[in-house]
């Protein structure tokens, strides 16, 4: 039950797109079209951001995208905007157990 | 609305034991897959524990195995996570949140601090 693995910070300016990656293995993130991601501003509960590898919830906007390959799974921000500055944290159904990436703070510079 | 509302936390010293409660409303309780997740001050998400809909089917990451017990109450719409041989490591605030295409909604968290 090792963590994913993600980058501990991205940076971007507003206007700008970025993308940030979350690394398992094929008995998780390769292994199920179950990947999903959280934004989380301090002090506040995270919130679903895209589900099923690429879906977004209603009310996200399409700037938020995701995909995956292999073991890789990746969330993209296009048009970045001051509020996107949190941490996001990718998540990997895994059969018996679900687990989550260590999370990676974006900052809109 | 769905609504999530955690409940329970508090301090608990080295050995202890407590028990969380999640009051769901707004929402079907047991056509839903629940969960626990926590986070550790200043740390990430980590998963904790989940329970089907209906009871049947229950896991737990390794850290909590043998410790920690999952259960649902359909008819009060509550989740429940009881906590047994605390140790400081398990100091954080825990999340109910629900299976909905992704975890969907959360709860606002309820702090366990255990500490001597």
């Amino acid at each position: 039950q090792s963590a994913l693995t993600q980058p501990r910070s991205v940076s971007g300016s507003p206007g700008q797109s970025v993308t940030m990656s979350c690394t398992g293995t094929s008995r998780d993130v390769g292994g199920y079209n179950y990947v999903s991601w959280y934004r989380q501003h301090p002090g506040k509960a995270p919130k679903l951001m895209i589900y099923d590898v690429s879906k977004r919830p209603s009310g996200v906007p399409d700037r938020f995208s995701g995909s995956k390959a292999g073991n890789t799974a990746s969330l993209t921000i296009s048009g970045l905007q001051a509020e996107d500055e949190a941490d996001y944290y990718c998540c990997s159904y895994a059969g018996t157990y679900t687990v989550f990436g260590g999370g990676t703070k974006l900052t809109v510079l | 609305e769905v609504q999530l509302v955690e409940s329970g936390g508090g301090l608990v010293q080295p050995g202890g034991s407590l028990r969380l409660s999640c009051a769901a409303s707004g929402f079907t309780f047991s056509s839903h897959r629940m969960h626990w997740v926590r986070q550790g001050p200043g740390k990430g998400l980590v998963w904790v524990s989940r329970i089907e809909g209906d009871g049947s089917d229950i896991s737990y990451a390794d850290s909590v195995k043998g410790r920690f017990t999952i259960s649902r109450d359909n008819a009060k719409n509550t989740l429940y996570l009881q906590m047994s041989s605390l140790r400081a490591e398990d100091t954080a605030v825990y999340y109910c949140t629900r299976t909905g295409g992704g975890f969907d909604h959360w709860g606002q968290g309820t702090l366990v601090t255990v500490s001597s």
